[in-house]
């Protein structure tokens, strides 16, 4: 079965400082990974996935991801975070052959402090 | 230039009323979603449709019923309302099955 799990619910970073929010998957087969973001009150936006390709995937708001297979992982990094990132994030996964259902993670609050 | 839309935004309601809530898209897509999000913020699939047809319906109670009456639109309609049903719903649309769904707003449902 498709799980995935972010193990932190909450990530506190200064303003400017790297940021990184982490989420590890497990598929049967080749895992289709995303991250959202839902900020109070909103839907969720959507960041970046990875599909196939370059491990390292590059969304919005100068977001990027990891794809690491060994690891199981896909955590979600910004080199520099700023007050307004300051969110709900959501990982979710789809294994690549499943149907059109998307797992979501228990989602992890970031809080940025200025 | 809204691309995925619900009303209403906030729902408060009774125990045993019926309700529906609307989910439209402009994106021309073709694959409807609704999620149901707790007060834990878990986010789990209830239905989606392609081009007006079922494809999935997870283990939902039978109160819940969505009605696709174009490609544009998938409302939830909600029988018999009971407490353990407040949530937020969100209705998403993808181009095609297992491209990336994009979210609406969101429904707050309060069941008093």
């Amino acid at each position: 079965a498709q799980s995935v799990a972010q193990p932190e619910d909450q990530v506190n970073v200064a303003e400017g400082n790297p940021l990184t929010v982490k989420c590890t998957y497990s598929v049967s087969g080749n895992p289709y990974l995303f991250w959202y973001v839902q900020y109070p009150n909103r839907g969720l936006q959507f960041l970046l996935k990875y599909i196939t390709g370059d491990n390292l995937v590059k969304g919005s708001y100068g977001f990027e991801a990891e794809f690491n297979k060994s690891q199981t992982s896909f955590h979600l990094k910004k080199p520099s975070a700023l007050v307004s990132d300051s969110a709900l994030y959501f990982c979710a996964v789809r294994e690549e052959a499943s149907t059109d259902k998307l797992i979501f993670g228990t989602g992890t609050r970031l809080q940025v402090f200025p | 230039d809204t691309a995925v839309s619900q009303t209403p935004k906030y729902l408060v309601t009774q125990m045993g009323n019926d309700k529906s809530i609307k989910c439209e898209q402009n994106l021309g897509h073709d694959t409807m979603y609704w999620y149901k999000q707790d007060s834990k913020k878990f986010l789990k699939i209830m239905f989606s449709y392609n081009n007006k047809e079922l494809i999935i319906n997870e283990t939902v109670p039978n109160r819940f019923s969505p009605k696709s009456p174009d490609k544009a639109h998938l409302n939830l309609h909600i029988n018999s309302l009971e407490l353990g049903d407040s949530a937020v719903y969100f209705c998403a649309s993808s181009r095609v099955p297992r491209e990336t769904q994009y979210f609406g707003p969101g429904t707050r449902l309060l069941v008093l």
